[in-house]
């Protein structure tokens, strides 16, 4: 099947790990994203990179690293992990818009999300 | 600020009535919107998209939207819901070179029979 995969679906640790959660698309994608769904469904960009270089860094804490071998992944590692990160971390991808969009617009394609709880 | 605002966390409607789900874009804003829907325990699918021309835009699932620049309004309709549509619906405009989503609070469409 062709789309956008994350692993695990659900995470359940201790505050102070170290947890990763692995994306990868097999849509031809050059850019990948990382969001955060927080408990009120709130949903907020994270980071993005396009082959393999970050274009999108929000204002994320450090404990936060993306990490991207190749343009088919992009893979979120998080050290010492707080209760407030317990959310859903949704992956995405497209193609890298230019900025004309009026023309025409690449989508992003999401994965089921990964539900991260800390206790 | 909020760039697109969501005015109902829950939109309660019966079954084959119709709908309307109302989001507001700030004029600072690009004018490139966007509805995406939530099913429960799924990732987001876009629905419909306005980047230019038509005010009156078409997406999947016989939702339609209608952008409105004088009221800087992008609401939602979709004329018979069905059960299926329950779902989070998410308004949302695009910037970083259009690679950049950034999403209303949601709101919430319960389908009841």
């Amino acid at each position: 099947d062709t789309a956008v995969s994350q692993t695990p679906k659900y995470l359940v640790t201790q505050m102070g790990n170290d947890k990763s959660i692995k994306c990868e698309q097999n849509l031809g994608h050059d850019t990948m994203y990382w969001y955060k769904q927080d408990s009120k469904k709130f949903l907020k960009i994270m980071f993005s990179y396009n082959n393999k270089e970050l274009i999108i860094n929000e204002t994320v804490p450090n404990r936060f690293s993306p990490k991207s071998p190749d343009k088919a992944h992009l893979n979120l590692h998080i050290n010492s992990l707080e209760l407030g990160d317990s959310a859903v971390y949704f992956c995405a991808s497209s193609t890298r818009n230019s900025g004309k969009l009026s023309s025409s617009y690449n989508e992003q394609f999401f994965g089921p999300g990964t539900r991260l709880t800390v206790l | 600020a909020q760039s697109v605002t969501q005015l109902d966390s829950q939109v309660p409607v019966f079954e084959e009535a119709p709908v309307e789900l109302r989001c507001n874009y700030s004029s600072s804003v690009s004018v490139y919107l966007f509805w995406y829907v939530q099913y429960p325990n799924q990732g987001l699918q876009l629905l419909l998209k306005y980047l230019s021309g038509s005010t009156l835009v078409k997406g999947i699932n016989g939702f339609e939207a209608e952008f409105n620049k004088s009221q800087t309004s992008f609401h939602l309709r979709k004329p018979s819901v069905h059960i299926s549509d329950t779902a989070e619906y998410f308004c949302a405009h695009i910037t970083g070179g259009g690679n950049k989503l950034t999403f209303g609070t949601g709101t919430q469409l319960k389908v009841e029979l």
